[in-house]
């Protein structure tokens, strides 16, 4: 079983749409969790991380449910500039070892 | 705004050869990571390095592989005899107590 499991996508919305990404985790002693965006070819850039009471920044939402073991991340309003791979990462029990989901690529549409 | 700084940007080395991959973290940050990804594929862990040794490793992380922090700025992955499937895009990551990590752009390594 995979540590970590995205959606691959594409997702392919509007310009001006909302859309929601999960990421689903095995470990439920899992104690950290973040958002990365990857444009093509270029290195992982930190969106946000994911607290236990949900978090906002901007048009971005990222929320963590540990009943069900997963974390979403919401955009609203998409940009052309939100077209990436959205990638999520959980740390283990061990706190220093960390696990990448694939990604799921967002295409943002004019 | 400082960032993690990589070197070189692209590698190109024959099977079997040594090769150093250098990275400069950020200077205040305590953790170092190495990751991989192999083109298409997800993102790696390798290693996690704190306090001057390894913290975890994964199971890539082979005896092919180490790590060194040579002065207080520098963060070395050397693998010591490259296999074809070896060839990657390696990234540096440093992180501070939150467990955030920063990468650096990554260093390509193609084996011949």
């Amino acid at each position: 079983r995979k540590e970590v499991e995205q959606d691959p996508g594409p997702f392919n919305v509007p310009e001006g749409a909302t859309v929601a990404f999960n990421c689903t985790y095995s470990n439920s002693a899992s104690q950290s969790f973040f958002w990365y965006r990857q444009d093509c070819r270029k290195e992982p850039k930190l969106l946000m991380s994911v607290y236990s009471s949900g978090n906002e920044d901007g048009r971005f939402t990222a929320q963590l449910n540990r009943a069900s073991q997963y974390i979403s991340l919401l955009i609203r309003d998409s940009k052309l500039s939100d077209s990436a791979t959205y990638l999520c990462a959980v740390n283990t029990h061990n706190f220093n070892k960390f696990y990448f989901g694939s990604g799921t690529k967002l295409n943002v549409k004019p | 705004e400082p960032e993690v700084t990589q070197t070189p940007s692209h590698q190109v080395t024959q099977m079997g050869q040594e090769v150093i991959l250098r990275c400069v973290p950020i200077s205040n940050h305590l953790y170092f990571y190495w990751y991989r990804q192999i083109l298409g594929q997800k993102v790696e862990f390798l290693v996690s390095f704190y306090n001057n040794e390894i913290s975890e490793k994964s199971e890539i992380f082979d005896d092919q592989f180490s790590v060194e922090r040579p002065d207080g700025s520098n963060f070395t992955l050397k693998i010591r005899s490259t296999k074809l499937e070896d060839s990657a895009m390696y990234f540096c990551a440093s992180g501070t107590v939150s467990y955030e990590q920063y990468f650096g752009p990554g260093t390509r390594l193609t084996v011949t």
